[in-house]
């Protein structure tokens, strides 16, 4: 059972384009949080979604940051107009839902650097 | 707002010593409380967890207790190892129906000297 996975796991950009991570939940999770880590700090929470639906993005800036977790595919996080402030590392992580949801599984992480 | 403590930022010890890592939650209705180890570089891994319920929990070496009154839990090494090298985070949660925003403390990078 292959875990959750991230790509890229390292992407540049300059200032003002738009990045775009992908996360793979575990096989048979529908649930998955977005955390950032700043250098040499904790996680902090940006969104909860389940398939097609936002559940919790009170951690997520209102501007420039959007996330969606289509019916097929990976969940996207996507940052628009890129500055320097967003170099982070940008872990995903998913669970399973009921009855053991609370345990959460995080992804390699993809480590975005602005120039 | 929600917010976890945590304490010491950094520690160091001899091999074989134990270490003890403490954190405090200010949500009252939290009922979770994982701890993740995450080395250079590598993705945060689980190492044990607690529910509510529980006062105690271990788990070969590492044992972790929750002292709900108090607000407060701690994460307990013993024998350690230089493997056991990284940086540890505490967290607590509300989960409720599939639900569980997970609110991280700051970390403590723990440093096993041989």
């Amino acid at each position: 059972n292959a875990g959750v996975m991230q790509n890229p796991r390292h992407l540049v950009r300059r200032r003002g384009q738009e990045a775009r991570l992908r996360c793979s939940p575990m096989k048979g999770h529908s649930h998955v949080y977005w955390y950032r880590q700043l250098p040499e700090e904790g996680l902090k929470f940006m969104v909860y979604l389940q398939k097609e639906n936002i559940i919790d993005e009170s951690g997520m800036p209102k501007e420039r940051f959007s996330a969606e977790f289509p019916k097929e595919g990976p969940s996207i996080l996507r940052i628009q107009q890129v500055v320097r402030g967003d170099s982070a590392a940008y872990f995903c992580a998913s669970s399973p839902g009921q009855p053991r949801g609370e345990t959460q599984y995080f992804g390699p992480g993809t480590r975005l650097l602005v120039l | 707002g929600e917010n976890v403590e945590q304490h010491p930022s950094t520690l160091s010890v001899q091999e074989g010593d134990s270490a003890v890592i403490k954190c405090t939650y200010s949500d009252s209705a939290s009922n979770y409380f994982p701890w993740y180890k995450q080395e250079l570089g590598k993705r945060p891994q689980l190492i044990i967890d607690i529910r509510s319920n529980v006062g105690e929990k271990k788990d070969q070496r590492i044992a972790v207790t929750l002292n709900k009154t108090a607000k407060h839990f701690s994460l307990h090494i013993t024998e350690t190892q230089p493997e056991d090298s990284a940086v540890y985070f505490c967290a607590a949660s509300r989960f409720s129906g599939g639900y569980n925003k997970l609110i991280f403390g700051a970390g403590t990078r723990l440093a096993v000297h041989p």
